[in-house]
């Protein structure tokens, strides 16, 4: 099985508003990610967490906070969003991120947010 | 740095042809993995297949098939007999053995096959 679920599927929110972003696996995964991707465009990485660390951070505006409460759970907060922020919104799991070996670095990637900000 | 180029943006054909969709990759490393993801319009990424750089074995599976040849720097992704299932956008990307957990992908390729 190498689901990993993300909610809600859909999000529309103001300017003001504070709301969150919900992704969840249960493969075992230690590595998860987040990503960005605008209409016709690659997905482009925010943010990486290994083994419940933040390991990458890709220079991402503060409004987007990342949290990892534990090794099956991977939030995204957000908080005063620009319209420019509307966008799929993506996470992913591998089983390492850190080691090569075997099917490790495989990043299995959930149906993503659709966000629009308003 | 690297680079992932899919010259192709859009490609469309009529169901049962064969169509080749084209990846070239740039890089200064000798090791380093290739992928193929498919996504479809429900948007999430399905992955495809992970080719490491020592392993230049052409793969086939059902339908699919892939191409690596180091010396063109290229994996170009085979599909035989498509289906009107197979419409995605399909992206090819690159990441280091060492190193960060970056994928780099390339700006994707929009198959469209039509009944």
């Amino acid at each position: 099985d190498t689901e990993v679920t993300q909610t809600p599927k859909h999000l529309v929110m103001g300017m003001t508003n504070k709301k969150s972003l919900k992704c969840e696996q249960h493969m075992g995964h230690r590595a998860m990610y987040w990503y960005k991707q605008k209409a016709k465009k690659p997905p482009e990485l925010m943010f990486v967490y290994s083994y419940e660390k933040l390991s990458i951070n890709e220079s991402v505006p503060s409004r987007f906070s990342p949290e990892c409460p534990n090794s099956s759970l991977l939030n995204l907060h957000l908080h005063a969003l620009q319209p420019e922020d509307s966008a799929l919104y993506l996470c992913a799991s591998s089983q390492d991120g850190l080691s090569a070996g075997g099917g490790k670095n495989i990043q299995y990637f959930g149906a993503g947010t659709r966000l629009s900000v308003l | 740095a690297q680079k992932v180029t899919q010259a192709q943006t859009e490609i469309s054909v009529v169901e049962k042809e064969d169509v080749t969709l084209d990846c070239v990759y740039e890089t200064r490393d000798t090791t380093y993995y290739l992928f193929w993801y498919k996504q479809p319009p429900s948007g999430e990424l399905v992955f495809l297949i992970r080719r490491n750089s020592f392993d230049e074995q052409n793969e086939i599976s059902g339908r699919y098939s892939w191409n690596f040849q180091k010396s063109t720097s290229s994996f170009n992704f085979t599909i035989t007999a498509s289906q009107v299932v197979d419409s995605a956008v399909y992206f090819c990307a690159l990441r280091l053995i060492q190193g960060a957990q970056k994928l780099v992908f390339g700006q994707g390729t929009r198959l469209t096959i039509n009944p």
